[in-house]
């Protein structure tokens, strides 16, 4: 069965330390890539997302992904946090195997401190 | 204001008890979806649904089950054949363009149960 990996499961960095955060996925074929965020008594919400084209994709707030296919890996990243970014971050997959949904990571909890 | 609202935000049950969460949209989305969030297991996927009177499962759907009379309702029922029901549940809604999923998915603001 296709599986999303985050093997970072708690990151704590200083403020204005770069990030780069592992999400790997488990299938051959096709697949739309995302990053969720959500910060401490919030919704969840989209980050940035891959469907095709330039494998480097930016988002909100600074960060950026890389798909690279060969690795199966599409990881987060941000070359300086700040305080505000602590938050936990979901890796998201939508695999095309006719089923419509995203199926998520287990999540990396990121404490930044002041 | 547009959004997921979902409904009750805590609730608790006694074992052998069915509940229902409620989940209504008024994003005027074609999908709805309901995930299960525990600590360090990230979102799992329950049910979703593309289109009014169609659901399929997702990976745990095991003691749960959905309907979709309507486009602005996904309910959720946590039955008692669930073994492990205490959670928290997510409601999602999307945009469906030409019967694919945009993957942005927005989010109500989750129903806490907890099974005493």
């Amino acid at each position: 069965a296709q599986s999303v990996s985050q093997h970072n499961h708690h990151v704590i960095l200083s403020e204005a330390a770069s990030l780069e955060l592992g999400c790997n996925y488990s299938y051959g074929g096709t697949v739309n890539l995302f990053w969720y965020v959500q910060y401490p008594g919030q919704h969840l919400q989209l980050l940035l997302k891959y469907f095709s084209g330039d494998p480097l994709v930016k988002g909100i707030k600074g960060f950026e992904a890389e798909f690279i296919k060969s690795k199966f890996s599409f990881n987060l990243r941000k070359p300086s946090v700040q305080w505000s970014d602590t938050a936990e971050y979901f890796c998201a997959v939508i695999f095309d195997t006719g089923r419509r949904a995203l199926t998520f990571g287990s999540g990396t909890r990121l404490q930044v401190q002041p | 204001d547009g959004g997921i609202t979902q409904s009750p935000k805590y609730l608790f049950r006694k074992e052998g008890q069915n509940v229902t969460l409620s989940c209504e949209q008024n994003l005027n989305h074609d999908a709805m979806y309901w995930y299960r969030q525990d600590p360090g297991q990230g979102l799992r996927l329950i049910y979703y649904s593309q289109i009014v009177n169609d659901f399929q499962k997702g990976d745990i759907a095991e003691g749960y089950s959905v309907s979709r009379e309507k486009k602005e309702s996904f309910p959720l029922t946590v039955t008692s054949a669930q073994k492990n029901p205490t959670a928290f549940y997510l409601c999602a809604s999307s945009i469906a363009q030409r019967g694919m999923n945009t993957g942005e998915l927005f989010f109500g603001e989750g129903s806490r149960l907890t099974v005493l």
